[in-house]
């Protein structure tokens, strides 16, 4: 079972550069979610999608894009690389919101911002 | 703002101990309480989901409990093993929002 997949597992890039990371899930999942994580402050949102089209923000959304053109896809962008988004990121699903449905997460980009 | 806390941050144990991680949570107004871990360099696994209307939950060596009144979650693991040395993180789901809050999480490392 593939679950959530995501693609570059590690990422080295200079300032100002751009990329986009992707998330696939295969779960038929509604909501995704971007996350960072970063040592000593946890796993935070950045984004996140309720269903194909739809976008919205977390808690740390900018200098960071996303889209959702596709159920099974899940896009972050960084237009303008920074230092500071050097961090590791994790992509997540979950079928429903609410109290019975977990998140389900795919094992993360590395990414190094020089 | 709600606020999760693990302690402690770093545990270490002989195989065979039974142990608890502890996680509090500041909000009661939760969905859902997930338990993960995560090995070095790699990604979440879900372990336990509790959700706001159940007391505890059980996957084989582990359990998980839940006392939302007073904002405290443990994570029970019986008879640990060299294995179970990861990271354990523990997440709330807000009712008002739709993001996961997380703890900082839990290292344990289990000797042989």
């Amino acid at each position: 079972n593939a679950g959530v997949t995501q693609t570059p597992k590690f990422r080295v890039l200079k300032t100002g550069q751009s990329m986009t990371l992707l998330c696939a899930q295969d779960m038929n999942h509604e909501y995704m979610y971007w996350y960072r994580q970063d040592p000593g402050m946890g796993l935070r949102l950045i984004h996140y999608s309720v269903g194909e089209g739809t976008t919205a923000k977390g808690e740390v959304p900018d200098g960071y894009n996303v889209s959702r053109l596709k159920k099974q896809n899940f896009l972050l962008g960084l237009e303008s690389a920074a230092p500071s988004q050097t961090s590791v990121y994790f992509c997540a699903s979950s079928y429903r919101q609410g109290q019975f449905w977990p998140q389900h997460f795919g094992d993360g980009t590395r990414l190094s911002i020089l | 703002k709600q606020e999760v806390t693990q302690i402690p941050a770093a545990l270490s144990v002989p195989e065979g101990e039974n142990l608890v991680l502890n996680c509090s949570f500041t909000d009661s107004a939760i969905y859902n309480l997930q338990w993960f871990r995560q090995d070095p360099g790699k990604g979440l696994t879900s372990l336990l989901l509790i959700q706001s209307s159940q007391r505890e939950q059980t996957s084989g060596r582990l359990n998980a409990s839940l006392d939302k009144s007073s904002g405290r979650s443990t994570l029970y693991i019986a008879a640990s093993q060299p294995g179970d040395s990861a990271t354990y993180l523990c997440a709330v789901k807000r009712q008002a929002g739709t993001a996961l809050i997380f703890g900082k999480g839990t290292t344990l490392s289990v000797s042989s």
